[in-house]
């Protein structure tokens, strides 16, 4: 199993950035995945889950600004990231689940987003 | 929102030595199909988390023996016995019982 995130760096706030996670060495299909954050020299914070059959959950704090999403064919997880605050500044990992609630059993190596003017 | 309430925030041990770690949720963790989702992650030093136990006390894929998970309801423990060098790190509880899914703040282990 790998997990590689991309697509993170340096956006001033109010912009957008798309992260990607490549997924290889399973069925990307059949499972569902995460985005969790930490923010520089703190603990760990979930964003989004997204079902294997595309439902998808946020947390309040980035409802209605983050949108997961995942293109089975390429096998690749999504997150478009919109109207960036400097507190989302973190390193985003994402992450598989075998299901809904089974929690976090592979993570990426995460993607460093900094949002500063 | 659950809030996970770990403890101690740090610890130092020796190698050899066995620590605990307690992870207390604001609501039991018991889903609706009768499990209990309540997972134990190690961050190492410049590292991505690393899951160590699922469901209370399932070891993770390749997690050796000497870490164990006890716990119910809304009372968990991580205990690591015999500590190694490789087991510095942040250790961090985490619920997937209830939406949104939360973390505690994190254990720093750190070798005497």
């Amino acid at each position: 199993v790998q997990l590689v995130e991309s697509g993170g760096g340096l956006v001033q706030p109010g912009k957008s950035l798309k992260l990607s996670c490549s997924a290889s060495g399973f069925t990307f299909s059949s499972y569902g995945m995460h985005w969790i954050r930490q923010a520089p020299g703190k603990g760990l914070d979930w964003v989004a889950y997204i079902s294997s059959s595309s439902g998808t959950v946020y947390a309040d704090a980035v409802k209605g600004r983050f949108t997961i999403s995942r293109d089975n064919a390429k096998n690749t997880l999504y997150l478009q990231l919109n109207s960036l605050k400097s507190e989302d500044t973190a390193i985003y990992y994402c992450a598989r689940t075998y299901q809904t609630r089974g929690g976090f059993d592979y993570w990426g190596q995460g993607v460093m987003v900094t949002v500063s003017s | 929102d659950v809030v996970m309430t770990q403890t101690p925030p740090s610890l130092s041990v020796a190698i050899g030595q066995s620590v605990s770690i307690s992870c207390k949720s604001s609501q039991s963790l018991v889903y609706s199909d009768g499990k209990t989702y309540l997972h134990w992650l190690l961050q190492s030093p410049g590292r991505s988390p690393k899951r160590l136990i699922y469901q209370v006390s399932n070891l993770g894929s390749g997690v050796p023996d000497r870490f164990s998970g006890t716990g119910s309801q809304k009372d968990f423990t991580l205990k690591i016995s015999r500590v190694e060098a490789e087991d510095l790190g942040v250790y961090y509880c985490a619920q997937t019982t209830h939406f949104p899914f939360t973390f505690g703040s994190g254990t720093k282990l750190e070798i005497k």
